[in-house]
């Protein structure tokens, strides 16, 4: 079982809906969930950190966590073509500084 | 700002060449990173450094070597390049329980 796994996509949505991406994980003990943003031919980069139960919200992106269902996910209201990107979900555990990354989710967003 | 950067954006080399990627972070991060990023397949953990001198191999370390003399660069070497490293190489610094910031990557490519 691979420790995270996200759903590859290519997810497509239009312009101005909500786009829903999605991450679970496999150790139970998982303390801290990033996702990263990552532009075709760039490097990652962070989007959002959450480490309770709940919901965080920043601009137009929300991070959704559920520990019990081990279950990770990224919100974006208003998609703009401008969030036409690759989304990875990465998992910290509760202990040693290594991340765990999912394969990522391609996203569209249509004009 | 978290800075990270890398010696080169591209780089393209021939089979048996010794290769020296660098990756430099001015944040007193502890925590240094390299990956490797294929189409399909993600991002693969190859070395990580969690102080000077001190290195842990990841998941994919064969046919690569670390040095890190001084807290803020990380040296990822390829004894002897084969064309199956072509590649874009990422690398990533963290302090101690952090998020990880990555520099711009260097795409690889062995002849």
């Amino acid at each position: 079982q691979k420790e995270v796994e996200q759903n590859s996509g290519p997810l497509s949505v239009p312009e101005g809906a909500i786009a829903s991406l999605n991450c679970t994980y496999s150790d139970r003990g998982s303390q801290s969930f990033f996702w990263y943003r990552q532009y075709s031919g760039k490097s990652p980069e962070l989007i959002m950190s959450i480490y309770s139960n709940g919901d965080k919200e920043d601009g137009r992106f929300t991070a959704q966590l559920n520990k019990a269902s081990q279950y990770v996910s990224l919100l974006i209201r208003d998609s703009q073509p401008s969030d036409s990107a690759t989304y990875l979900c990465a998992v910290k555990r509760n202990t040693g500084n290594q991340f765990y990354f999912g394969t990522g989710t391609s996203l569209t967003v249509i004009p | 700002d978290v800075k990270v950067t890398q010696s080169s954006r591209y780089l393209v080399k021939r089979t048996g060449e010794k290769v020296f990627l660098e990756c430099v972070q001015d944040m007193d991060h502890e925590n240094m990173f390299w990956y490797r990023q294929d189409p399909g397949l993600g991002l693969r953990l190859i070395y990580f450094s969690y102080d000077v001198k001190m290195k842990e191999k990841g998941d994919i370390p064969e046919g690569y070597s670390v040095s890190r003399e001084k807290k803020e660069r990380f040296s990822l070497i390829l004894e002897s390049a084969s064309t199956n490293q072509t590649s874009m190489y990422l690398c990533a610094s963290s302090t101690n329980g952090g998020t990880q910031y990555f520099g711009p990557g260097t795409r690889l490519t062995v002849l």
